[in-house]
């Protein structure tokens, strides 16, 4: 199983539509978790920190599951500009990227 | 306003040719990484370092070097270029704690010839 698996998609989503995709991780001591955005030909920037309990942020909502060990980011009425590619990472003695999910919102 | 950058943004090079990028961030962090990426392999750290005087290898360290000569600065070195190290590159830096936010420079795309 790789460190850190993501569904490379495209995503393709109509704006206004629910979104979800999931993350998934081998390292069962894994610590931190973390979703980046990163816009075609840009650097990566952070998104939300993923916590235990789950957070949101807005339309953004980022949950953990330890027990199956995979993380999962809900967007909710999409929007235009949301069209990116997203990074899953995570944190044990080393920081790991996943190669990301590519989400593109439809007019 | 704090910032970290990174220079040159391209580069053409050919293949034994000895390369420097540079990293310069004035978020006084003691952490900085730096990361390739390619299409198909996501981002993967090359070096890293947790302050002056302090290095480390990453995951793919092979034919790469840094120094850590003050808090600002993490020059990236390519020794003897090769093809396959033709990439995006992307310095980031971060406070002390290990779990922080990573904050990346605007990437280097360096062609190898």
């Amino acid at each position: 199983r790789k460190e850190v698996e993501q569904d490379p998609g495209p995503f393709n989503v109509p704006e206004g539509a629910t979104v979800a995709f999931n993350c998934t991780y081998s390292n069962s001591a894994s610590q931190s978790f973390f979703w980046y955005r990163q816009d075609c030909r840009k650097e990566p920037k952070l998104l939300m920190s993923v916590y235990s309990s789950g957070n949101e942020d807005g339309r953004f909502t980022a949950q953990l599951n330890r027990a199956s060990q995979y993380i999962s980011l809900l967007i909710r009425d999409s929007k235009l500009s949301d069209s990116a590619t997203y990074l899953c990472v995570v944190l044990d003695d080393k920081i790991i990227f996943g190669k990301g999910t590519r989400l593109h919102i439809l007019p | 306003d704090a910032e970290i950058t990174q220079s040159p943004r391209h580069k053409i090079t050919e293949t034994g040719r000895q390369v420097t990028l540079a990293c310069h961030q004035t978020w006084n962090h003691n952490n900085m990484f730096w990361y390739r990426q390619d299409l198909g392999h996501g981002l993967r750290l090359i070096h890293y370092s947790y302050g002056v005087h302090d290095t480390n290898k990453g995951e793919v360290s092979d034919g790469y070097s840094v120094s850590r000569s003050n808090t600002e600065d993490l020059p990236l070195t390519l020794e003897s270029a090769a093809s396959s190290q033709t990439s995006v590159y992307f310095c980031a830096s971060s406070e002390n704690s290990r779990g922080s936010e990573q904050f990346f420079g605007p990437g280097t795309r360096l062609t190898v010839l």
